[in-house]
C-alpha cells in the first residue's frame, strides 16, 4: 500500500487567499484525521472523520476551515480566507475501526502564508 | 478528561548512552498506549505500542511497559545511535465516546551527537 498521500508537499499563498490541501487514505481505513503542527502549540487534532462522516471538528479554529469527506478516499481541508498565522505543517492520518489500530501519518502539507 | 504528558525536551545525549523519556496519561478506561516518532520532514510513524497493563512494547531496541498503577508508559532505549534523533511522541487511545481518536503528547526532541 502507498499510505496516507497528501498534496501539495508544500504550498505558499498570499493572505486571503483559498487553500485546499487533499488527503488520500488508506484503503479500507475507516477514520480520517486532519492535524496541524506548529512549533508554539505542538500537534493539534482539527477534525476527524467516521465512515465519511464527521465526528468530532470541535478542533476547527474558526469558520474559514472547513473539511469534506466525500467518499472513503478522499478528504478536503480548506482554508479561506487564508491568514499568517495559519502557517503550520497539516498532517492526514487513517486508521481502521479496531480499537487499538495505530494510525498512519501522511508527509504532511507545508502552509506558508504571506 | 484524556490527556498525555510526556517530558520536555529537548534532550541530547552522546551516542551508545541510556534514554528515559518519562510519559504518564489521563483517561476514562483502559486505553492503549502508542510511542510515534517523527523524523524530519516526514509524518509520524508508529515506533511500538502496548495494548493491556502489564504489556511490554518494543521495536528497534526501544522499549516501553504498560504501568497501569503509575499510569505511565516510559520510553526505554540502551545505547541510542545518531539516527534516533527525531521527535517521540507519546499517544494514547480510549474508548467510549472518544473512540476512534488519539491523544498526543506536546513531543520531545532528541538529537545524539556521534
Amino acid at each position: 500500500d502507498a499510505g496516507v498521500i497528501q498534496s501539495p508537499r508544500h504550498e505558499v499563498t498570499e493572505m486571503g487567499q483559498e487553500v485546499t490541501l487533499r488527503c488520500k487514505p488508506i484503503s479500507g481505513h475507516d477514520y480520517l484525521f486532519w492535524y496541524r503542527q506548529t512549533m508554539m502549540r505542538g500537534l493539534e487534532l482539527l477534525i476527524y472523520f467516521n465512515n465519511n462522516v464527521p465526528i468530532d471538528d470541535s478542533g476547527m479554529p474558526e469558520d474559514r476551515f472547513s473539511a469534506k469527506m466525500p467518499n472513503a478516499s478522499f478528504s478536503t481541508l480548506k482554508i479561506q480566507p487564508s491568514e499568517p498565522r495559519d502557517s503550520a505543517v497539516y498532517f492526514c492520518a487513517s486508521r481502521g475501526q479496531i480499537d487499538n489500530s495505530p494510525l498512519h501519518f501522511g508527509n504532511g502539507t507545508r502552509l506558508t502564508v504571506t | 478528561g484524556n490527556s498525555v504528558t510526556q517530558m520536555e525536551g529537548p534532550v541530547t545525549l552522546s551516542e551508545e548512552a541510556f534514554l528515559t523519556i518519562n510519559c504518564t496519561y489521563t483517561a476514562t478506561g483502559y486505553p492503549s498506549l502508542f510511542w510515534y516518532v517523527q523524523y524530519p520532514g516526514e509524518g509520524l510513524q508508529l515506533l511500538l505500542k502496548a495494548t493491556k497493563a502489564d504489556d511490554k512494547g518494543s521495536n528497534k531496541g526501544f522499549e516501553a511497559t504498560y504501568r497501569k498503577e503509575t499510569t505511565s508508559f516510559h520510553l526505554e532505549k540502551g545505547s541510542v545511535q545518531v539516527s534516533d534523533s527525531a521527535v517521540y511522541f507519546c499517544a494514547q487511545g480510549s474508548g467510549g465516546s472518544t473512540l476512534g481518536r488519539l491523544y498526543f503528547g506536546r513531543g520531545t526532541q532528541l538529537t545524539v551527537w556521534p
